[in-house]
């Protein structure tokens, strides 16, 4: 999962795996949360969102699950390929209207051939 | 789409001097966000705009920042003076108005010597 601090979680999977990366949010009322992936020398790009009246949501070999209970947000990523390999972040949308994200410290992922 | 365009990709200067950021959002978003990514302090959002107007700027450093958007295709972030502890990556991003994904262009990378 993430956490506040200098050095970035990490994760390794074997390729083929499944990976799943956690985020805790802070703020019970954020109302949409995106998963980002930021590669070497690029800017974050988009994964998947997901509005708070939902508890999952699907894409092209990720899903999404929320659990506001206890505010906590997880990516899964199927049948993972070398091109995985990435930080991964979470973000909640803190404001209102215009989106105001703020970011979690991040996940590296990384697959093993 | 070309996605969102930022200039210079890398910028090197002396502490001191005056250095502007360039951004050109994705034709037809109305909202644009200048973010600064750290190792320290990850990513952090400094200023959104909407529809040209800045909404919230809490999250400029100090004085020494500043940013512009005189048109719907173009903004500019400025640091002046600028000090060795402003050295970061630098994301613009746009979105389509309140609801969807921001959109990150792939930063510049700014080194103050």
């Amino acid at each position: 999962g993430e956490s506040v601090g200098l050095h970035l979680p990490t994760l390794s999977v074997q390729e083929g795996d499944n990976s799943i990366i956690n985020c805790a949010y802070s703020n019970s009322a954020s109302d949409y949360f995106i998963w980002y992936k930021q590669e070497s020398g690029k800017g974050p790009q988009f994964i998947i969102d997901i509005r708070s009246n939902m508890d999952k949501r699907q894409g092209q070999r990720v899903t999404v699950l929320l659990n506001k209970t206890v505010k906590h947000l997880s990516l899964q990523i199927a049948a993972t390929q070398p091109g995985d390999s990435a930080v991964y972040f979470c973000a909640e949308n803190i404001g209102q209207g215009a989106q105001k994200l703020v970011f979690g410290q991040g996940t590296r992922l990384t697959i093993n051939p | 789409d070309a996605g969102v365009i930022q200039s210079p990709r890398h910028e090197v200067t002396e502490m001191g001097q005056e250095v502007t950021l360039r951004c050109k959002p994705i034709s037809g978003h109305n909202s644009l966000f200048w973010y600064r990514q750290t190792m320290m302090r990850g990513l952090e959002l400094l200023i959104y705009f909407n529809n040209n107007v800045p909404i919230d700027d809490s999250g400029m450093p100090e004085d020494r920042f500043s940013a512009k958007m005189p048109n719907a295709s173009f903004s500019t972030l400025k640091i002046q003076p600028s000090e060795p502890r402003d050295s970061a990556v630098y994301f613009c991003a746009s979105s389509l108005g309140g609801d969807g994904p921001l959109h990150f262009g792939n930063g510049t990378r700014l080194t103050v010597t």
